[in-house]
């Protein structure tokens, strides 16, 4: 069964204007970690933002929030004031236990394009 | 230093070589991972290493040997690919500990491997 889904494979929004990236998740765990990174078309991971199953506030990092909505397992990434630099795809992952470590699970993606 | 670099960028090999991916860090990071992605899909684990030790293997074929030889480096040894294991093979570094799901990993630039 999927753990982490992203429904929008693309996502479009002009320059200076706010945008909400969607991310829903399956887990029987109380406690699990949720992850959003940027990836550019140079194919590195940037690591964004992180919320803990356990945060009573949303996470907040410069222009990214992450909009937490435990009870409808739901972690949606909202951009503010877009920058052409924004596009790039973005990355919803899922950290839980494993025996061994820790696994992170990525969602599909969704790729954003700002337009000028 | 929050850079994990990892050799060669790029990398061209026959199905009957041996090749090994290299992966650095300095950031006194004890979990180190491998990743591969295939174009437009997001990232699937490999192999987690937790202080030197190999703590998940994700049911990777044997012809991925990984080795982790200090707590610094990790290598991913490659012999008889299939032209199927062209990829972008990702490293990443965390902290581990009891707060081992809040530790966002650290991504290294990735190697574009193909196989001829």
């Amino acid at each position: 069964a999927q753990k982490i889904t992203q429904t929008q494979p693309g996502m479009f929004v002009q320059e200076k204007e706010a945008v909400t990236l969607d991310c829903t998740y399956d887990t029987s765990d109380p406690s699990y970690g949720l992850f959003w990174y940027k990836q550019p078309s140079s194919g590195e991971m940037i690591f964004l933002i992180y919320q803990g199953s356990y945060d009573q506030q949303n996470a907040t990092e410069g222009r990214y929030s992450l909009n937490f909505q435990k009870a409808r397992k739901s972690a949606n990434l909202v951009i503010s004031a877009s920058q052409l630099g924004d596009s790039a795809m973005y990355f919803c992952a899922m950290r839980e236990p494993l025996t061994g470590g820790f696994k992170t699970i990525f969602g599909a993606g969704t790729r954003l394009f700002v337009k000028a | 230093d929050t850079e994990v670099t990892q050799t060669p960028k790029h990398l061209v090999m026959g199905m009957t070589n041996k090749k090994s991916l290299k992966c650095e860090q300095h950031m006194g990071h004890r979990a180190m991972y491998w990743y591969k992605q295939k174009a437009k899909k997001p990232p699937e684990l490999m192999f987690v290493y937790s202080y030197e030790k190999l703590s998940i293997n994700e049911s990777v074929p044997s012809r991925f040997s990984p080795e982790c030889p200090n707590s610094s480096l990790l290598n991913l040894h490659l012999h008889a690919l299939q032209p199927e294991d062209s990829a972008l093979y990702l490293c990443a570094s965390s902290q581990v500990g009891g707060a081992g799901l809040a530790y966002e990993q650290y991504f290294g630039p990735g190697t574009r491997l193909t196989v001829t």
